[in-house]
């Protein structure tokens, strides 16, 4: 199976803040990488697919790059409805797998 | 506008059978991938299951595989997650998501919980 590692597991930032999550594939995943928001108590909510294509209706504040094995998610100005925890997702494989998350907390 | 949801969950003894529901209004669910997807009590998300569109291609995960069974009913617009066997550490929010280009899972349900325990 093919294993993402995200990192941080967790970050403390404050409003406006530029913030940045790392998630490293075990093998090669082309750009079958995507990125999902998570509330307490809600499903995910896909943000960016394909490594760095924006999901209609998400905000341009968030960005993706990467490709290969080495895929970040950007919060260019952090506003209050972005804390939550946020997963990384290959779809590379037929057995789909995830990052364990990064928690975005308030500072 | 395309919803997703998941039914079925519930308490159940370890060893114990549930099948969870995943009805679909707005979509044919046949014309998709679906996806199963688990989250334990305070944990990250697992991939647990998908189905292609037509039903050809079926995976699991490593985690499930020889006790939960994924299925499709066209005429119901739906798609069931079978599990057998159950233990503890299969507790979770199991969610239902649909796969679109690229394989993005772009719609949601809202989870049913499952309860192992005695």
């Amino acid at each position: 199976d093919i294993q993402l590692t995200q990192s941080p597991s967790s970050l403390s930032a404050s409003v406006g803040d530029r913030v940045t999550i790392t998630c490293r594939a075990s093998q090669s995943i082309n750009n079958y990488l995507h990125w999902y928001q998570q509330k307490p108590g809600k499903a995910p909510k896909l943000l960016i697919y394909a490594a760095s294509t924006l999901q209609s209706g998400v905000p341009s504040r968030f960005s993706g790059s990467g490709s290969e094995r080495d895929f970040t998610l950007t919060i260019s100005s952090l506003q209050p409805d972005d804390f939550a925890t946020y997963y990384c997702q290959q779809s590379y494989s037929t057995l789909r797998t995830f990052g364990q998350g990064t928690k975005v907390e308030v500072k | 506008e395309v919803q997703l949801v998941e039914s079925g969950g519930g308490l159940v003894e370890p060893g114990g059978s549930l099948r969870l529901s995943c009805a679909a209004s707005g979509i044919p669910v046949n014309d998709y991938t679906m996806n199963w997807v688990r989250q334990a009590p305070g944990k990250g998300l697992e991939w647990v299951s998908s189905i292609s569109s037509g039903g050809i291609f079926i995976y699991y995960a490593d985690s499930v595989k020889g006790r939960f069974t994924v299925s499709r009913d066209n005429a119901k617009n739906s798609v069931f997650l079978q599990m057998n066997s159950l233990r503890a550490d299969d507790t979770a929010v199991y969610y239902c998501a649909r796969e679109i280009g690229g394989n993005r899972s772009d719609q949601w349900g809202q989870g049913t919980l499952v309860t192992v325990s005695s």
